[in-house]
């Protein structure tokens, strides 16, 4: 079964708009943790933001803000004020349980964000 | 910049070769990982070294194979190389002792094309 699930290969967002990247998760796990990565061209991915399992609040980081509803194992990345660099491909990924296997990540298959002018 | 160093950036090898990538990670992370990342597909976890040990591997067959050195670069090894082995490889380092927060740093991959 897909762990991670991006419904949307590719959104197209107006520079200054908000766009929201839809993310659906599956675990039984009661511990994870859940990230956005930005990969633009280069090929790095750039940590965005992260919100774990237990956290009460919603996690934000500047123009980043995730929409986190536990009930409904969703994690959408909502952007705020598009910008044209904001243009690249968005990753939603998972880390279940304990930190044994810390570093790994189950990744969904991104979804190709452009911001127009 | 992530202080994470890949390298070669690009190479083109055919079927059967051996392939050697490199990683050098961000200065005091001790945990290194690597990720196999198809076209068009989210990266996939190949293994991961901690302290120059294995200590969790992805769904890869054992000619994928790996090294930490002492200073936490880290080597991938691939043999017998098959066509579906074309992809970017990229390599992440992170400190592990800070939980499950602990933020992967990831550099900027491998191009491996198998002809």
């Amino acid at each position: 079964a897909q762990k991670i699930t991006q419904t949307q290969p590719g959104m197209f967002v107006q520079e200054k708009e908000a766009v929201t990247l839809d993310c659906t998760y599956d675990t039984s796990d009661p511990s994870y943790g859940l990230f956005w990565y930005k990969q633009p061209s280069s090929g790095e991915m750039i940590f965005l933001i992260y919100q774990g399992s237990y956290d009460q609040q919603n996690a934000t980081e500047g123009r980043y803000s995730l929409n986190f509803q536990k009930a409904r194992k969703s994690a959408n990345l909502v952007i705020s004020a598009s910008q044209l660099g904001d243009s690249a491909m968005y990753f939603c990924a998972m880390r279940e349980g304990s930190t044994g296997t810390a570093s790994k990540l189950t990744f969904g298959t991104g979804t190709r964000l452009q911001v127009t002018l | 910049e992530t202080g994470v160093t890949q390298s070669p950036t690009h190479l083109i090898k055919t079927r059967g070769q051996q392939v050697t990538l490199r990683c050098s990670s961000q200065s005091g992370h001790n945990t290194v990982s690597w990720y196999q990342q198809a076209l068009g597909q989210g990266p996939q976890f190949i293994f991961q070294y901690y302290r120059e040990e294995e200590n969790g591997r992805g769904n890869f067959p054992p000619r994928f194979s790996g090294l930490q050195f002492p200073n936490y670069s880290s080597e991938l090894n691939v043999n017998a190389l098959e066509l579906d082995d074309s992809a970017l490889y990229l390599c992440a380092s992170s400190f592990q002792d800070r939980g499950p927060t602990g933020e992967l740093f990831f550099g900027e991959g491998s191009r491996l094309t198998v002809l």
